[in-house]
């Protein structure tokens, strides 16, 4: 089993939908969760961090943990094709120093 | 801007050749973190410096290895190049504890081994 695993997708959505980025860990003492985006070819940028069992939202963003579940997903609201990237869940294990482990990513089309 | 820089930004080599990678950390930044992202995956953790000590390295062979400066840029060095270490290779770097926050990664070097 994967530590961190996500669906490749592609994720297709129209413009205004709300899309629905779905992330699961194995490790249950893993603290720290977070969400990049990366455009083809750049650096993947930090767009979400979560600590805490529940929502935190962030503009269009939503993040949301189920940490019995060991689930986290990223709601983006009112899709803009601009955000047609891969996004990446990223976990911080419970380790004596600071280590992502990336999933694959999802990749999110959204057409005009 | 991320404030990390990474040199240079493209390179092509030849399997069996050297390389070396270089990252300016983020001004007060005392932690470098070096990932791999080979195309399509996710980055993977290679190793982190910490005041020019390596303190973690995930599934890596020896000839990966780094260095960390007193001004805490660092260097990735990779030996014996195989076509699989084609990838585009990330720094990162923070501030202890911080890492836990997320990290801002650079913008990254291309490597392509041919």
């Amino acid at each position: 089993q994967k530590e961190v695993e996500q669906n490749s997708g592609p994720l297709s959505v129209p413009e205004g939908a709300i899309a629905s980025l779905n992330c699961t860990y194995s490790d249950r003492g893993s603290q720290s969760f977070f969400w990049y985006r990366q455009y083809s070819g750049k650096s993947p940028e930090l767009i979400m961090s979560i600590y805490s069992n529940g929502d935190k939202e962030d503009g269009r963003f939503t993040a949301q943990l189920n940490k019995a579940s060991q689930y986290v997903s990223l709601l983006i609201r009112d899709s803009q094709p601009s955000d047609s990237a891969t996004y990446l869940c990223a976990v911080n294990l419970n380790a004596g120093f600071q280590k992502l482990v990336f999933g694959t990513g999802t990749r999110l089309l959204v057409s005009p | 801007e991320t404030g990390v820089t990474q040199s240079p930004t493209h390179l092509i080599k030849t399997r069996g050749q050297q390389v070396t990678l270089r990252c300016s950390s983020q001004s007060g930044h005392n932690t470098v973190s070096w990932y791999q992202q080979a195309l399509g995956q996710g980055p993977q953790f290679i190793f982190q410096y910490y005041r020019e000590e390596e303190n973690g390295r995930g599934n890596f062979p020896p000839r990966f290895s780094g260095l960390q400066f007193p001004n805490y840029s660092s260097e990735l060095n990779v030996n014996a190049l195989e076509l699989d270490d084609s990838a585009l290779y990330l720094c990162a770097s923070s501030f202890p504890g911080q890492g836990a926050q997320g990290y801002t990664f650079g913008s990254g070097t291309r490597l392509t081994v041919v």
